[in-house]
């Protein structure tokens, strides 16, 4: 099994409070990428990295930022979170990204904003 | 832009009866296309990978793919359903900038 860890897996909070999401990789993969999975949405890119310190939006950025100054860790952080973005938050890594091949996921965080 | 589209977000069958889970690409021929299987309360693993280098495609747990050009579909088939495939299963495929799109899934339901 791939080596992705994300912290914390479940978490209940208030509207308007900022949270960080972590995901820790041991595979040294250059990819990183955080989803959020909602019903009828399938899987959904907030942001990607493809370095340290390289990231880049997806299709549902709004309300999100990302930060990754090693090439272990991937935060993602919301900034003042809202009811919508109740969601579970997956990370995966890449070694190749999408030239080459496949996607290995964390087990996922559950987020409850009241 | 690639995208896919899976048909049926629920599907039912028999234990024991065929499987067909159904996944369309957009228009231009991508260089892969994967199929993703999610057990409950647990991230996305790989069930299968096409590549060009075949149209058939064999996967984890007796699943197969078969690439059709002239339908752009990659459709999910196992011959007879067991309990444990109960699952959702994604289908997906790269993007550009090194994105993957994945499509809205499809959850099985297998009765006894």
């Amino acid at each position: 099994d791939a080596g992705i860890t994300q912290s914390p897996r479940h978490k209940v909070t208030e509207t308007g409070t900022p949270v960080t999401l972590r995901c820790h990789q041991t595979e040294n993969h250059r990819y990183m990428y955080w989803y959020r999975q909602d019903p009828g949405h399938g899987l959904r890119l907030i942001h990607y990295s493809y370095g340290v310190k390289d990231t880049d939006k997806g299709e549902v950025s709004d309300g999100y930022s990302v930060s990754r100054s090693k090439t272990e860790d991937f935060l993602l952080t919301l900034e003042s979170a809202t009811s919508s973005q109740t969601s579970v938050y997956f990370c995966a890594i890449s070694e190749g990204g999408a030239g080459t091949g496949e996607l290995f996921f964390g087990e996922g965080s559950r987020l409850t904003v009241l | 832009a690639q995208s896919v589209t899976q048909l049926g977000s629920h599907v039912s069958v028999s234990e024991g009866a065929l499987v067909l889970l159904r996944c369309n690409y957009s228009s231009s021929v991508p260089p892969y296309l994967f199929w993703y299987v999610q057990y409950p309360n647990q991230g996305l693993q790989l069930l299968l990978k096409y590549t060009s280098a075949a149209t058939l495609v064999k996967g984890i747990n007796g699943f197969e793919a078969e690439f059709k050009k002239s339908e752009t579909s990659f459709h999910l088939t196992k011959p007879s359903a067991h309990m444990s495939d109960a699952a959702e299963y994604f289908c997906a495929v790269p993007n550009t900038g090194n994105q993957f799109y994945f499509g809205t899934g499809t959850s099985l339901t297998v009765i006894p």
